[in-house]
This record gives structure tokens, C-alpha cells and sequence, in this order.
């Protein structure tokens, strides 16, 4: 089956510098690949998604890039504060119920 | 907007007992999922329900019974509970799209004695 990996299992970055967290994928089939923050007591919710049809998709200061040829993906926050510390996962899906998971990032942002 | 509700929250079980977890959501939702995390890793699929009366095993079902008793209520039974499945169990839902947001519970957390 599929197989998600998430490179940085930990960043920290200073307030107002950008953020950037790398994913990769095994399965070519992978078409739908959505982001998700869990922060304490919170849970975990949605923050942005891309599909294959495109390669790029911003949301505020949210950026999705897509690499289908290297099956690669990442999020990219801009301008970081610190509510946007979290735990945030990388995720993948062959346009089917299943949606594959990474490990998470524990992201640290410094006032 | 809506909320997915899990019950309990906490639950302490012994060795070898069968354990019963529950989901309930108000948004209508026709597809329904179970997930396991455990500590520093990642979401992984127990079971899942497309729609009411539907039930499907993902990738870590055994040991695990599920039940969709009717659209908004979905539960998970651990038939029996081992040491090492000390973990959170998620529930989440959304709508048949399989391309869209999932919705999560705030999840039960499970230690087993």
C-alpha cells in the first residue's frame, strides 16, 4: 500500500521566518493529498489540500507545492506566529476512502 | 457547523477485556472512520464506514469489531485489549467524497493495565 514519510519530525523557526515541511510519497496512484494540524486539547483539523492536477495551491500564508515526478509535496507557512505551532501531518489518498498518513512534524515557533 | 463527539474520553482497561468505544456526529455525514495514533506517529486506518450499514476494514482491523449503528453513530470494540495498545483512538467523518475534508473527534485515549 501506500507509504507516506514526513522528513522533519521536528522544526523550530522564529517568528516571522517561513516554515517548511517535506513529504514523500511511494504510490503513483496518489491523486488527493491534504494537510492536517493537531494543537493540544484541539484535536485535528484540516488546514489546506492539493490535488495532482495542479502543482501549486495557496491559502493565505498557507503554500501546498506538488512534485508528481519526484512524488514529493510540502507546505510551506509564511510569516510564522506562534499559534501556528503544532503538530502538522502530511497525507495521501488514491481518490478512495483511505487516506495514507505521515508521522507528523512537531513544529516550534519562537517568539 | 458540526461536532464529532467520543465517548469516553479516557479509558482504562485490563489485559484480555473487551472494551467499547463510541463515536457520534451531527453533521450528517455519510462516511465514518476509525483511526489509531499512537505516540509520535501517525494516523493509521482501522475501520470505516461509507454509508449507514456499510462496513469496511482498513489497514489495522484485527483485534478490532466495528459498528455503524445508524448514520450519525459509529463504534469500536477492541475484542481484546493487550498491553501495547495504549493509544488514542480518533473518529472522524465526512461526506462520500473520498477528495475532501475529514472531520475529527478530540479522541479517546486508551491505557491498558
Amino acid at each position: 500500500g501506500e507509504k507516506v514519510e514526513q522528513h522533519e519530525s521536528t522544526l523550530s523557526v522564529r517568528e516571522g521566518d517561513s516554515a517548511v515541511i517535506n513529504c514523500t510519497y511511494t504510490d503513483t496512484a496518489s491523486s488527493y493529498f491534504p494537510w492536517y494540524k493537531q494543537e493540544a486539547g484541539k484535536g485535528l483539523h484540516f488546514v489546506i489540500d492539493i490535488r495532482s492536477n495542479v502543482d501549486r495551491k495557496q491559502s493565505q500564508r498557507l503554500i501546498v507545492l506538488l512534485d508528481k515526478k519526484a512524488k514529493r509535496f510540502s507546505l510551506h507557512i509564511t510569516a510564522t506566529q506562534p499559534e501556528d505551532s503544532a503538530i502538522y501531518f502530511c497525507a495521501a489518498s488514491m481518490n478512495n476512502n483511505r487516506i495514507f498518513f505521515g508521522d507528523g512534524t512537531q513544529l516550534v515557533v519562537k517568539p | 457547523g458540526g461536532i464529532i463527539t467520543q465517548t469516553p474520553k479516557f479509558l482504562i482497561g485490563q489485559e484480555g477485556q473487551k472494551l467499547t468505544l463510541k463515536c457520534q456526529q451531527n453533521f450528517n455525514h455519510d462516511t465514518m472512520y476509525w483511526y489509531r495514533q499512537d505516540s509520535g506517529k501517525g494516523l493509521r486506518l482501522i475501520y470505516y464506514s461509507i454509508t449507514e450499514n456499510d462496513l469496511q476494514k482498513g489497514d489495522l482491523s484485527e483485534g478490532y469489531d466495528a459498528s455503524r449503528e445508524k448514520k450519525s453513530s459509529f463504534s469500536l470494540t477492541v475484542t481484546s485489549a493487550q498491553k501495547n495498545e495504549m493509544a488514542v483512538f480518533l473518529c472522524a467523518s465526512s461526506i462520500p467524497d473520498p477528495n475532501t475534508e475529514v472531520f475529527f473527534g478530540k479522541g479517546t485515549r486508551l491505557t491498558v493495565v
